[in-house]
């Protein structure tokens, strides 16, 4: 069974850099896209970008200036950065695996609260 | 970007009752393969989004076949045939035919 497990930096200042890593449990990386979403409290849910298992990177154009996704296959993870935070940054941060099989995402990290304050 | 469109909130409905819940785009979903890439998810309470319907009508491994999608071009319905205590949380559509890929803002399913 296939399971992701992510983990990251807390609270954040503005202007500091939001990194977080996801780890995949019982499945290769090669031949799926490796996502990251967000969801600020209360409100719908935003696609931040994704990586291919060879790094091929696709990025949401509203986030891109500021956004790295990463891939380390001999650690079976993958990474986000996101520089530059503000509060609007404020969410909560899921990884998720992108199938081709199904063109969805078919399995998803519990989810990391981000909160930028000063 | 397409632009995903649901009610906020269903019709509160009985248990064992069905449900239905639409989702609109503002632009075709026909991929320039033939596929329609319209998921469906459910959200739970304090819990990650789960796959529920792929390819419009596809059902994801493990999903009860009470849930079931339909619809072509621009407007697509989830239906729960039969809801169940369980079924309470949010449902979002989101589409993947093109980047980036965009959810609608997600539609509340309570029981009466």
């Amino acid at each position: 069974q296939v399971r992701l497990q992510q983990w990251g930096a807390g609270l954040l200042t503005p202007s500091e850099t939001l990194s977080l890593t996801c780890a995949v449990y019982g499945g290769s990386l090669s031949g799926y896209y490796w996502s990251w979403i967000r969801q600020p409290p209360g409100k719908g849910l935003e696609w931040i970008g994704e990586t291919s298992h060879i790094g091929r990177t696709n990025y949401n154009p509203s986030l891109k200036s500021r956004v790295t996704i990463s891939i380390d296959t001999s650690k079976n993870q993958f990474s986000l950065k996101l520089s530059a935070v503000t509060a609007a940054d404020t969410a909560v941060y899921y990884c998720a695996r992108g199938s081709t099989m199904v063109t969805s995402y078919d399995y998803w990290g519990q989810g990391t609260l981000v909160p930028v304050s000063s | 970007d397409i632009v995903m469109t649901q009610p906020p909130l269903s019709s509160p409905v009985t248990l064992g009752q069905p449900a239905s819940i639409s989702c609109r785009s503002s632009q075709s979903l026909v991929h320039s393969d033939g596929n329609t890439y319209l998921s469906w998810f459910q959200q739970r309470p304090g819990q990650p989004l789960r796959l529920l319907i792929s390819k419009i009508s596809n059902r994801f491994s493990g999903v009860p076949n009470r849930f079931s999608g339909s619809g072509a071009g621009t407007d697509f319905t989830l239906k729960i045939s039969r809801v169940e205590a369980e079924d309470v949380g949010v449902y979002y559509c989101m589409q993947a035919t093109q980047f980036p890929r965009t959810f609608g803002q997600g539609t509340k399913v309570e029981i009466k």
